[in-house]
């Protein structure tokens, strides 16, 4: 059985500064992991995927995260955190019976 | 634009009343499926169509939901006799038959149709 845990609902950064949101995974094979991003009204958007080739996944609008097998996470982070960067963020498993699973979500808000 | 495409985008009806949504895959997608998102919650799988079969369902989708898929094509998600308990998002993702490596299909996400039940 497949599972992810996104640590924290919220989390709060002042502009400028590092954005870390963690996720651990549970699954029964080697995952495929993502990071989607949904902003108000809009459909959820594709942020980075990991399919078992390179542990560190740079994805759009300077996001990366990197897969730790031995940890079970897949953290993702930013080096400066964007006012355009409010939003929910999910973190979602997927292994071979192709079914998705997301997480809860995180809400990334941004202080000025 | 080529994305998926939902209609309505949002829908206010009254307890006991049916709707029926629909969605618009990307074309030539052939793998289509049906998500549903309540406040505060991640997106949970409801269904799942390859061309016009429908291949799986969640134990979510309770006998007055259906879904159709006809010609392959678009996906038709209808609720009979609502409850305000269905008030949510519904989202609907299409991906292509080529898997990425490891034999996972992408899914590319529609805006969803917001349900409110009153």
């Amino acid at each position: 059985a497949q599972s992810v845990t996104q640590l924290d609902s919220h989390v709060s950064v002042s502009e400028g500064t590092p954005v870390l949101l963690r996720c651990n995974y549970s699954s029964s094979y080697s995952p495929s992991l993502f990071w989607y991003v949904q902003h108000p009204n809009k459909g959820l958007q594709l942020l980075l995927k990991y399919t078992s080739a390179a542990t560190l996944v740079k994805g759009i609008n300077g996001f990366e995260a990197e897969f730790k097998k031995s940890e079970t996470s897949f953290h993702l982070t930013k080096p400066s955190a964007h006012m355009s960067d409010a939003a929910e963020y999910f973190c979602v498993v997927s292994d071979r019976d192709d079914k998705i699973i997301f997480g809860k979500g995180t809400r990334l808000h941004i202080l000025p | 634009d080529t994305g998926v495409s939902q209609d309505p985008r949002h829908k206010i009806t009254k307890r006991g009343q049916n709707v029926t949504f629909r969605c618009d895959p990307i074309s030539e997608h052939n793998r289509l499926y049906w998500y549903r998102q309540t406040l505060g919650q991640g997106p949970e799988f409801l269904t799942y169509f390859q061309n016009e079969a429908q291949l799986e369902k969640s134990r979510l989708l309770s006998d007055r939901f259906s879904a159709e898929r006809p010609k392959g094509s678009f996906s038709t998600l209808e609720i009979q006799r609502t409850e305000q308990g269905d008030s949510a998002m519904y989202l609907c993702a299409s991906s292509s038959n080529a898997p990425l490596a490891g034999g996972i299909y992408e899914q590319y996400f529609g805006p969803g149709t917001r349900l409110t039940v009153t």
